[in-house]
């Protein structure tokens, strides 16, 4: 089934080590998009890939960046984790029809820093 | 802004009907989700209306008024697993964003 995959389901990383989490698609969706939720909190976005244009939310904490290598493959970069970085990351996709048809969510990583 | 405002927490008992209410800005509102959360989990989604009226999917039902800005969710023959977060999400314009509402914390009783 054509899904959106986020890989791993559960990550623990030390308090200032670099971490990546991926996500990939089989939806062949143009925009990828990445969002931080807390506990009890709605899910906040970080930034998004319109195809290959990156853009980010103004208040998306340097700390975090992102890459997308190809149409499939979106990754999220915390360069040095904070105790205030623990959270579940979301990645979505959706086409660029100019509705909301297809949005889809992976299934998130749960980010624990130590 | 954008703003989508829902009940923070709602009491149902099991086998009830219970329905969320949700209001939103119409300024370039395209289309309304609602996704069910579990704790620790990832959104599901439950529904996406674009159209004025209801639209029902089993036990859910989500109903839209664009003109009034207005949406509600219905869940019907309530059960247990039923307990959990529903979130309110308009689609709009800009950039296709989500903008969620806070969540509406549903705990179903015996």
């Amino acid at each position: 089934d054509a899904m959106v995959i986020q890989n791993p389901r559960y990550q623990v990383t030390q308090f200032g080590k670099p971490v990546t989490l991926s996500c990939s698609q089989t939806l062949n969706h143009n925009v990828m998009y990445w969002y931080q939720q807390k506990s009890s909190q709605a899910p906040k976005l970080l930034f998004h890939y319109y195809d290959k244009d990156f853009n980010n939310e103004a208040d998306t904490p340097d700390n975090f960046q992102s890459r997308r290598p190809n149409t499939s493959f979106c990754f999220l970069d915390i360069r040095s984790p904070g105790l205030g970085d623990a959270a579940m990351y979301l990645c979505a996709t959706s086409s660029t029809g100019g509705d909301g048809y297809g949005y889809t969510f992976g299934s998130g990583t749960r980010l624990t820093v130590v | 802004g954008q703003n989508i405002d829902q009940p923070t927490e709602m009491t149902a008992t099991e086998g009830a009907i219970v329905q969320i209410n949700c209001t939103y800005q119409t300024s370039g509102f395209n289309g309304l989700f609602w996704y069910q959360q579990h704790a620790g989990e990832a959104p599901t989604f439950l529904s996406y209306n674009v159209l004025d009226g209801l639209e029902e999917k089993g036990r859910f039902s989500s109903f839209l008024s664009r003109s009034k800005g207005y949406s509600y969710l219905l869940l019907k023959e309530l059960q247990m697993k039923d307990s959990a977060s529903y979130l309110c999400v308009g689609f709009y314009n800009q950039g296709g964003k989500l903008i969620f509402g806070q969540g509406t914390e549903l705990s179903v009783k015996p």
